[in-house]
């Protein structure tokens, strides 16, 4: 079965770029989306398709997508960015596969 | 506005059985691939399964850990998709979450409810 491997924690500085990762075997010829949790709520679709913004994401969000690593990048870090985030894909065996999460902390 | 509303979770004793439901609105629910997430308290998200709309052939897929103890069903005339599970194990505690890959089966889930809890402890 495919496996997604994220970090479990990243930290970054107010106003920062935090870079989170996502590991999987030849990510980079699926597509990836992220999404973003915060406590007690359900997942926001925060970058589908490696790169893409849904309406009402801010332009800090961005994604990026080649060979085993995926990563969304989080650019002037806010306060209200603290959340968890998820990568996930679509895999054609194992169907939707979500990453382990990382935990986002805005210092 | 869509909307995605869960409910028929609660407290249930290992080997018993549950049926979730969530309520469809603001969308084409006929037309649309629904699939069933849950996430474990403290834990990450975990597909469950997903059934295609019924112009697609309505089939199902499931995740390994459930298959053959999960079955989703819908009824496109209420606009609800629902999730029997079976022979509950504590394993299967989490929030069960409603939610569609609504722009194409792999363009991300866009919408969600906001979960339903199971809790399996005896």
């Amino acid at each position: 079965s495919y496996e997604l491997t994220q970090p479990l924690s990243v930290s970054v500085a107010l106003g920062q770029t935090a870079r989170i990762t996502c590991g999987g075997n030849n990510i980079g010829s699926k597509k990836v989306h992220w999404y973003q949790q915060k406590p007690g709520q359900a997942p926001v679709l925060v970058i589908y398709r490696d790169s893409n913004r849904p309406s009402g994401i801010p332009e800090r969000f961005s994604g990026s997508n080649s060979g085993n690593t995926a990563t969304l990048i989080i650019s002037r870090a806010q306060a209200g960015d603290e959340a968890d985030y998820h990568c996930q894909v679509w895999d054609s065996t194992t169907k939707y596969v979500f990453g382990t999460g990382t935990k986002v902390t805005v210092l | 506005e869509v909307q995605l509303v869960e409910s028929g979770g609660g407290l249930v004793k290992p080997g018993g059985s549950l049926r979730l439901s969530c309520a469809a609105s603001g969308i084409s629910f006929s037309h649309a691939w629904m699939s069933w997430v849950r996430q474990a308290p403290g834990k990450g998200l975990e597909w469950v399964g997903r059934i295609k709309s019924n112009t697609d052939g309505g089939t199902a897929d499931y995740a390994a850990p459930v298959k053959g103890r999960f079955t989703i069903s819908r009824d496109d005339s209420k606009n609800t998709l629902y999730l029997q599970i079976n022979s509950l194990k504590t394993e299967d505690t989490a929030l069960y979450y409603c939610t569609t890959p609504y722009s194409g089966y792999d363009y991300g889930f866009n919408y969600w409810g906001q979960g339903t809890l199971v809790t399996v402890s005896s």
